[in-house]
Formats: C-alpha cells, sequence, structure tokens
C-alpha cells in the first residue's frame, strides 16, 4: 500500500540533544513538507521540499535542519537550538503544486524531557 | 493579518443540525483549496476540495467566494461521528508548494 510512515511515533529528548524524526513515502511525490502543530493551534510549516536536493524554509524553521537525499525520504532534525521543540511533527507530501492535496504521514509526537 | 484565518469555535451542534464555517485567505492569487478533518490526536486528512464552481460530498458542500476571499464548508444531518477539528487550508502560492492552514475549528456534535 503507498503511503507516508513516520517514525517514531513518540519520541523523548533530553534538553541540549539533538534529535532526528524519519519520514519516508512511496507515493512518488516529488513535494515533501515538515509541519509542526501545538496543542489548540493549527499547523505551521517547517521545511518543504520540492525536489531532490533541495529545499526551503517555511514560517518556523529555526532551530531545525532538513535534507533531501532521496526522492522518498524528508528527514527532519530537531537541533538544540530549538528552545520550544514539544510538539506533534506532521510530514506531508504532495504531487505538483497549486493543485492536488498533501497526504499525511501519521505523525511523531516529541516530548523534551 | 493571517494568511488563513478561522473561527476557532468551539461550535456545538445537536444531531441533525446543519452547521456551516467559513476560512477567509488574504492572497487573491490563491488557486487552490481544501477542507481537512482532523481528530484529535490523529494527522490532518483530506475531506475535500473546493472548486471554483462549488461541490458537494453527501452531506458536505463546499463553496468558494473569490471575491471576498473566502470559503465555506457546510455539514448537513450531522453525525457524532462528524465531531472534529475541520481545517481550512489554502495553496497561496501558485507555482510553489506551500499549503498554509487554518488553524481549525472545532465542531462537536451532541446527542
Amino acid at each position: 500500500d503507498g503511503g507516508i510512515t513516520q517514525s517514531p511515533k513518540y519520541l523523548f529528548r533530553k534538553e541540549g540533544q539533538n534529535v532526528t524524526l524519519s519520514c519516508e513515502q512511496n507515493l512518488n511525490h516529488d513535494a515533501m513538507y515538515w509541519y509542526r502543530q501545538d496543542p489548540g493551534q493549527g499547523l505551521r510549516l517547517i521545511y518543504y521540499s520540492q525536489i531532490v536536493n533541495d529545499f526551503q524554509k517555511g514560517d518556523i524553521a529555526e532551530g531545525y535542519s532538513v535534507s533531501r537525499e532521496k526522492k522518498e525520504s524528508f528527514p527532519l532534525t530537531v537541533t538544540s537550538a530549538q528552545k520550544n521543540p514539544t510538539a506533534f511533527y506532521l510530514c506531508a507530501s504532495s504531487t505538483t503544486g497549486g493543485g492536488p492535496e498533501a497526504f499525511f504521514g501519521q505523525g511523531t509526537r516529541l516530548t523534551v524531557v | 493579518r493571517k494568511e488563513v484565518e478561522q473561527d476557532p469555535g468551539p461550535f456545538n451542534v445537536p444531531e441533525g443540525a446543519t452547521v456551516a464555517f467559513n476560512c477567509t485567505y488574504s492572497n487573491s492569487a490563491s488557486q487552490s483549496f481544501f477542507w481537512y478533518r482532523q481528530d484529535c490526536r490523529k494527522e490532518p486528512k483530506l475531506l475535500m476540495s473546493v472548486y471554483s464552481s462549488g461541490n458537494e460530498d453527501g452531506r458536505f458542500t463546499a463553496q468558494l467566494n473569490r471575491a471576498s476571499q473566502y470559503i465555506s464548508l457546510l455539514i448537513r444531518d450531522s453525525k457524532l461521528s462528524d465531531s472534529a477539528t475541520y481545517l481550512c487550508v489554502v495553496n497561496t502560492s501558485p507555482g510553489t508548494y506551500k499549503y498554509i492552514f487554518g488553524t481549525g475549528t472545532r465542531l462537536k456534535v451532541l446527542a
């Protein structure tokens, strides 16, 4: 079955540590996205990538980094520079922009302890 | 002004009621519009795309008003299972891949 897989589902991190969230899709989508959602709030765009080896900052990129070495994969690293990393992180993908909808993974819930 | 704005609710309605949500967007060049549904602690899932001519899917009707820059979602004969948060999504920059989400409108359908 085609889809987007995020792992892990739950992640605990100590303050000061970097952590990488995985996102893999087998939908053959060109574009991939990372969003952050805080309780009672909407989704905010962290980074997005239109093609392999290219990515753009979203609205809240500070403290995060990404790579897009393969079409199927778009991992997100939450660095120690991110001051408030506890949130629900959602990865999405889509075909061409401006038309088809985005499909989401099941999310990773990150908690800093 | 936010790029995409929604009334956060909650909208508490009895079963069988008709309820409507609006969502306004600021970029007049926006071309793609969607409604997503998000259940508690789950990922958003596409409910329906919004076409210029309006579209209907069962009990759900979506409308686009370009002159006033808003989209709407109408739910008829509300079911308990319709209880969720409804997210308005707009592609605000045609030619890019950026989808901007509203904060969502929370709906509670009461027995």
